[in-house]
């Protein structure tokens, strides 16, 4: 299994409606990442969470990390064609042979948005 | 402007050949990672590099080799005993090799199978 599971997989959501995507691990995360890909390109950092409880937003996606670190949800209120790509976690993860800034990513959520 | 960039594109790979890929960055970053991806599925690292002339190998390192010559620059090659290359792959940079450091990504090259 992975060491971060990302729920849905996929999602298609008529435009304006809200959705959210979730990230989760059985460790507790020093840090956890949220990227957007569009399909056949490379990633784009949104947002970075360290601290248990820290809510950070940006435009209409709001990011959250639970007070036990282990878990992470992306929030996007009203949510606009333009917001249709692939979203991906990716974390810190303790105890993984990780000298460094390496991360260990969920495998995505596919999320379409109807016009 | 600064940035990560990736070349080629697109690379098809002849059975029993290497290939190599290429990845630049002016950030000034010390930092340098290599990832795959593969259809549905998150990134896997392959190797990373937290400073020049010296790398490490990551998750899944076999059939792979890279160098860091140059601070900004850090190729990756796919050599013959990879025997599933078909693949997206990704370089990607940061300040430092220490955490909670953003990585920030290239746009990756496709290689497939000829």
């Amino acid at each position: 299994s992975q060491e971060l599971e990302q729920s849905p997989q996929s999602l298609i959501v008529q435009e304006g409606k809200n959705l959210t995507i979730n990230c989760t691990s059985s460790k507790t995360l020093y840090g956890l990442y949220w990227y957007k890909q569009k399909y056949g390109e490379g990633l784009i950092f949104l947002m970075m969470l360290q601290k248990g409880g820290e809510e950070k937003s940006h435009e209409k996606i709001t990011a959250k990390l639970d007070e036990k670190k282990q878990q992470s949800s992306l929030h996007i209120t009203a949510s606009q064609p333009s917001h249709a790509g692939i979203y991906l976690c990716g974390a810190d993860i303790p105890d993984t042979n990780n000298a460094g800034n390496m991360l260990t990513f969920g495998g995505g959520t596919r999320l379409m948005v109807k016009p | 402007d600064g940035g990560i960039t990736q070349s080629p594109k697109y690379l098809f790979r002849k059975e029993g050949q290497n290939v190599t890929l290429s990845c630049e960055q002016n950030l000034n970053h010390d930092a340098m990672y290599w990832y795959r991806q593969d259809p549905g599925q998150g990134l896997r690292l392959i190797y990373y590099s937290q400073i020049v002339n010296d790398f490490q190998k990551g998750d899944i390192a076999e059939g792979y080799s890279v160098s860091r010559e140059k601070k900004e620059s850090f190729p990756l090659t796919v050599t013959s005993a990879q025997k599933n290359p078909t693949a997206f792959y990704l370089c990607a940079s940061s300040i430092s090799g220490y955490p909670n450091q953003p990585q920030h990504f290239g746009d990756g090259t496709r290689l497939s199978i000829l």
